[in-house]
């Protein structure tokens, strides 16, 4: 079945350091991606995504590029704040549009 | 536009105790999606309606979670009885259609937190 791998947390940076989350997927065919975003003590918000091979979604300050030969869909952000502090999750919907499957989350703390 | 409401934000029950969320999603979403979230894990689908039938509820626990959605607006989630392992945030959401294409945004409600003791 289609699964979403991230890198393990926490990530802990220092204000204006540049910020990569690795995400990996395996699924069939053509999925579309996604990030969420989980600030402390809310709900999930979709930060960005991509619905098909070398899009790239942006949002914030955040991007990131689907790469089909890679099945990569990296989170990248040139200058991290304090409030970007939170839970990110890489996901996917399947081809058929019918099932969003989550990676595990990485927690990102970003220090002043 | 208001987003997905769910209720109660927090639950301590006993084990073996019955628990039930309400969850009404974006007016015109015809998906609704029920999420259990672990601590440190990410959102696992426990189970999606469309209107009001179940699309998938592979990954529900039939022996002990039931769900509905009557006439395709609100929808509940039951646990009974409730087992320590059920300790979670509960999350619902709601997308627009399943249909109408690919890469459809799914809006979530802000949970609702289960302590089973």
């Amino acid at each position: 079945g289609d699964s979403v791998t991230q890198m393990e947390g926490p990530v802990t940076l220092s204000e204006e350091a540049f910020l990569t989350i690795n995400c990996t997927y395996t699924a069939t065919g053509y999925p579309s991606l996604f990030w969420y975003v989980q600030y402390p003590g809310e709900g999930l918000q979709l930060l960005l995504k991509a619905t098909k091979a070398d899009d790239k979604g942006s949002n914030k300050g955040f991007e990131a590029t689907y790469r089909k030969e890679t099945t990569s869909f990296h989170l990248e952000k040139g200058s991290v704040q304090v409030s970007d502090s939170a839970v990110y999750f890489c996901a996917l919907l399947n081809n058929a549009g019918n099932m969003l499957t989550f990676g595990g989350g990485t927690r990102l703390m970003v220090k002043p | 536009e208001a987003g997905v409401a769910q209720s109660p934000r927090y639950k301590i029950i006993e084990k073996r105790q019955s628990v039930a969320f309400w969850c009404n999603p974006i007016s015109g979403h015809a998906t609704l999606y029920w999420y259990q979230q672990i601590l440190g894990q990410g959102p696992k689908l426990l189970i999606q309606f469309q209107n009001n039938g179940v699309v998938d509820d592979s990954q529900l626990p039939k022996d002990r979670f039931s769900a509905e959605r009557l006439k395709g607006v609100d929808s509940t989630l039951k646990i009974q009885p409730a087992k320590l392992e059920d300790s979670a945030v509960y999350l619902c959401a709601s997308s627009f259609n399943r249909d109408r294409g690919r890469g459809l945004e799914a809006f979530f409600g802000q949970g609702t937190r289960l302590t089973v003791v």
